[in-house]
Parts: structure tokens; sequence; C-alpha cells
């Protein structure tokens, strides 16, 4: 099925550094949502955009709705290692359905 | 609130025989939920949607004879897969929606057919 792309891919990073990571779209969205998903487990729901411009934040994450509605990015501050995991984007991009089109992933490693 | 479970977390069945997977929203009700596939290092690929009191949604590729959906309540809906082979082996997970869109997960279920 089709997929946003999503960015990067997967990262290293040190402990106490920032991430960040976008989703670009060639649709237009009218709600993006941000998870969280560890080995095993289904993802958790992070944060949910519903419109343009939007910046919301969840302790020390933050994400952001495109003025485009074509991406949305999500940024951590300070990481520590329970940041691990893989981060997916989804967007809901059309009327008359409620299903969510799924980010590829960014598997983020965090060195302590 | 919005807690979504699914049982089994996980089931090991033999080859042709059937398996039914049950997704719960605990503290809500969901006319809609999603029942996703995942390979591993993999993104989550929607099979199809289930709605309640009415037939599921099957996305294009998904034998609907093979994935049987059943919505019967508003808090509960039902993935059974049906003479299963080792290639239906994967991470079934299903979310289900609430009133403003945002979608819950469940943890999840592995499936292993030997």
């Amino acid at each position: 099925g089709q997929q946003l792309n999503q960015s990067p891919q997967s990262m290293f990073i040190q402990e106490g550094e920032d991430v960040s990571m976008n989703c670009t779209s060639s649709s237009i969205f009218n709600t993006w949502l941000w998870y969280k998903q560890d080995p095993g487990e289904g993802p958790v729901l992070l944060i949910a955009l519903y419109k343009a411009g939007e910046l919301t934040s969840n302790g020390r994450l933050t994400a952001q709705f495109g003025i485009t509605r074509k991406d949305s990015f999500l940024n951590i501050s300070a990481s520590i290692p329970s940041d691990v995991g893989i981060y997916f984007c989804a967007g809901h991009w059309a009327s008359g359905t409620y299903k969510y089109i799924f980010g590829t992933g960014t598997r983020l490693k965090v060195l302590a | 609130g919005a807690v979504v479970s699914q049982h089994p977390s996980r089931v090991i069945c033999k080859s042709g025989t059937s398996v039914k997977i049950e997704c719960r929203s605990l503290d809500f009700q969901a006319t809609t939920m999603f029942w996703y596939r995942q390979f591993p290092k993999q993104s989550l690929m929607l099979m199809a949607t289930s709605n309640e009191g009415s037939k599921a949604t099957y996305e294009q590729g998904v034998e609907k004879d093979k994935f049987l959906i059943n919505h019967a309540s508003l808090t509960l809906s039902t993935l059974t897969v049906t003479s299963a082979h080792p290639e239906d082996s994967s991470f079934y997970i299903c979310s289900a929606r609430t009133g403003n869109n945002e979608q819950y997960f469940g943890p999840g279920t592995r499936l292993t057919v030997t």
C-alpha cells in the first residue's frame, strides 16, 4: 500500500542530544499522528496534529504540522536511553475514510 | 484512557488450522477498528477496516476469505486467519478509532505457523 516518506531511516545519537525526523507526502493531509514502537509491542501514540501550522509538545517531544499540509516533523530534545525505538508518522489524507497511511519509520538508537 | 487490548499476545499453530485474534477497546467505544500486519523491520501495512455492524473493507491484495473479520460490538473486533500457512506468520496489530479520529493500537499478536 501507499506509504509516506520518512527520514532519516535510522540514526545513532549521543544521550543528551536533540533529534529531528520528518515525514513528507505528495498528498495533502488533514491530520498527522506520531507514534513510537518498542520491539514486540504495538505503537504508542505520542502526538496528534489537526491543522496546518500547529505546533504541539508532549514533554520533551515537539511535533509540527507543515504549512503546506504535506509534511510534519518530530523533535526530541535531550534524548535519553529509553527514547530508543522506532518512530512512525501517520497521515490521514482522504475524506470518506478513516484510514491512516504510515511512514516507513525512523529507527532511533541512543548511545549512553 | 484509550486503551486497546489484544488476545492472544502469542500463538503457535499448525499449518491448515485456523486462529482467532481478538481486539478490544477497553475504555471507549469504537465503531471503526483496523487490522494491520507488520513484518520484521518494516512499517505497518493495513489489511482491513473493521466496521461495527457491517462488513469489513479489505485492502487490495488481502484475501477476505482467508482473513475473516467480525466487528459484532462497539468494543470488540476479531480477526480469524483461516487455513493458516507458514507464510501467514507475522505480527498482527489492531487499532481502534476514537471520536476525534485518533488511532490507538493494541499490543499486537505474534502468530507463528509451523
